[in-house]
């Protein structure tokens, strides 16, 4: 199964700042088949970017996604208060469709 | 607007099993698969496996085979995730989540059910 390895592991950042998060997968992921989730506190997943770069319904666009074989990469342009949570990459190049282990966004 | 709404929290004794409802509105809930992800507390997201609402077929995770088991009722445009022989390490949030039409991501997720397992 392809392994998602995301870092850092935890990010604190003041409003404004701008925010990088990785995503490295164990082998490449085809035709860029990934996405990110943000996972607030107490709340279900909700999907952010798909097919690596490709802003979902009603998304800002201060969340961008790139990237492609084994590296992607979710950028936070200007990070404001809501933006704390935790974000996810996922794969479905192949099955099992796997996470990563999560990239925690803190604001100070 | 589509919306997935999951049966309550529950708490259940080791050894039991459990089985948890997602409720679908808003859209064809045929056209479209259900896929049921476990998040421990404080933890990441596994999935655990699919069904197709039209034919009723089911992939699961190797992880998980033999002891979940995926069922729809069209009828009432609802998913089921049964779950058996929990354990104590089962205490987790299970989340039903709509498989998008451009691939096998998840754009749309159920409010998550809480299952406590416990002597």
């Amino acid at each position: 199964e392809i392994v998602l390895t995301q870092s850092p592991g935890t990010l604190s950042l003041s409003p404004g700042e701008r925010a990088t998060l990785s995503c490295r997968a164990s082998e490449s992921v085809s035709s860029s088949y990934l996405v990110w989730y943000q996972q607030k506190p107490g709340q279900a997943p909700r999907l952010l970017i798909h097919g690596a770069s490709s802003r979902a319904t009603g998304i800002p666009d201060r969340f961008s996604g790139s990237g492609s074989g084994t590296d992607f990469t979710l950028t936070i342009s200007r990070l404001e208060p809501e933006d704390l949570a935790v974000y996810y990459c996922q794969q479905y190049a192949s099955s099992p469709w796997t996470f990563g282990q999560g990239t925690k966004v803190e604001i100070k | 607007q589509v919306q997935l709404v999951q049966s309550g929290a529950e708490v259940k004794k080791p050894g039991a099993s459990v089985k948890v409802s997602c409720k679908a509105s808003g859209y064809t809930f045929s056209g479209y698969y259900i896929h049921w992800v476990r998040q421990a507390p404080g933890q990441g997201l596994e999935w655990m496996g699919r069904i197709n609402p039209n034919s009723g077929g089911t992939n699961y995770a190797q992880n998980f085979q033999g002891w979940v088991t995926m069922t729809r009722d069209t009828s009432i445009s609802t998913a089921y995730m049964e779950v058996s022989g929990l354990k104590s390490d089962d205490t987790v949030v299970y989340y039903c989540a709509r498989e998008a039409y451009t691939g096998i991501y998840f754009d749309s997720w159920g409010q998550g059910t809480l299952v406590t397992v416990s002597s």
